[in-house]
């Protein structure tokens, strides 16, 4: 199993720009998740899913979109760039809503907005 | 509200001594406790979980944690710190109230530095 992966590692873009982080899992877990983190803020929820078709907000969902059409796949998207949203971003999955089960990330996307 | 505190920002211990990174909790219900080390430029790992029964939990790499409800604490210890140990710790409890689908909370982390 690849586990939870992302792409891009890296990613610089100008304000005003658009872009997908994408984030898979060939695990079959039903929850998925985004989450950004920032020197001090430990990691802020952007946005989760509990299966295709269903996601809600988490605590920082403004200027980021999601959907979720398949089991695998959970890509965040960035509506139009802001220098605040410089940040790591992770993406994170787990088999389900049962309390006991823990979260899996992925290695993350290092985000630099200018 | 499910709530996470780490106190410290940073702990730091010499190579060969106890290592312990505190956490406390509050939640409405049952909690479901987590414990998450995160190297420098990677993602978070898994250490442990106390989900029920017995108040000590040991996880990965010789890491435990005791949890104690009286003073809903859940902290993180290791009896015997390496140099590789220094990374940036995370608690996190999931939310289990009924609109919340088992979101995660994270506290703000607490960065552990071992001298050898």
């Amino acid at each position: 199993n690849a586990g939870v992966t992302q792409t891009p590692k890296f990613q610089v873009l100008k304000t005003g720009q658009s872009m997908t982080l994408q984030c898979a899992q060939d695990m079959n877990h039903e929850y998925m998740s985004w989450y950004r983190q920032d020197p001090g803020m430990g990691l802020r929820l952007i946005h989760y899913s509990v299966g295709a078709g269903i996601t809600d907000q988490g605590e920082v969902p403004n200027g980021y979109n999601v959907s979720r059409s398949t089991t695998e796949d959970f890509p965040l998207r960035l509506l139009s760039a802001a220098p605040s949203q410089t940040s790591v971003y992770f993406c994170a999955s787990s088999v389900g809503t049962v309390r006991s089960y823990e979260q899996y990330f992925g290695p993350g996307t290092r985000l630099t907005v200018t | 509200a499910q709530s996470v505190a780490q106190p410290e920002d940073q702990v730091n211990v010499a190579e060969g001594n106890p290592l312990t990174v505190k956490c406390t909790y509050s939640v409405s219900g049952n909690p479901y406790l987590f414990w998450y080390v995160q190297y420098p430029n990677r993602g978070l790992q898994f250490l442990l979980k106390y989900i029920t029964g017995d108040n000590l939990v040991k996880g990965s790499y010789g890491f435990e944690a005791e949890f104690n409800k009286s003073q809903t604490s859940f902290h993180l210890k290791k009896p015997s710190a390496l140099v590789s140990d220094s990374a940036l710790y995370f608690c996190a409890v999931r939310d289990m109230t009924t609109d919340s689908w088992g979101k995660f909370q994270f506290g703000a982390g607490t960065q552990v530095v071992v001298t050898p």
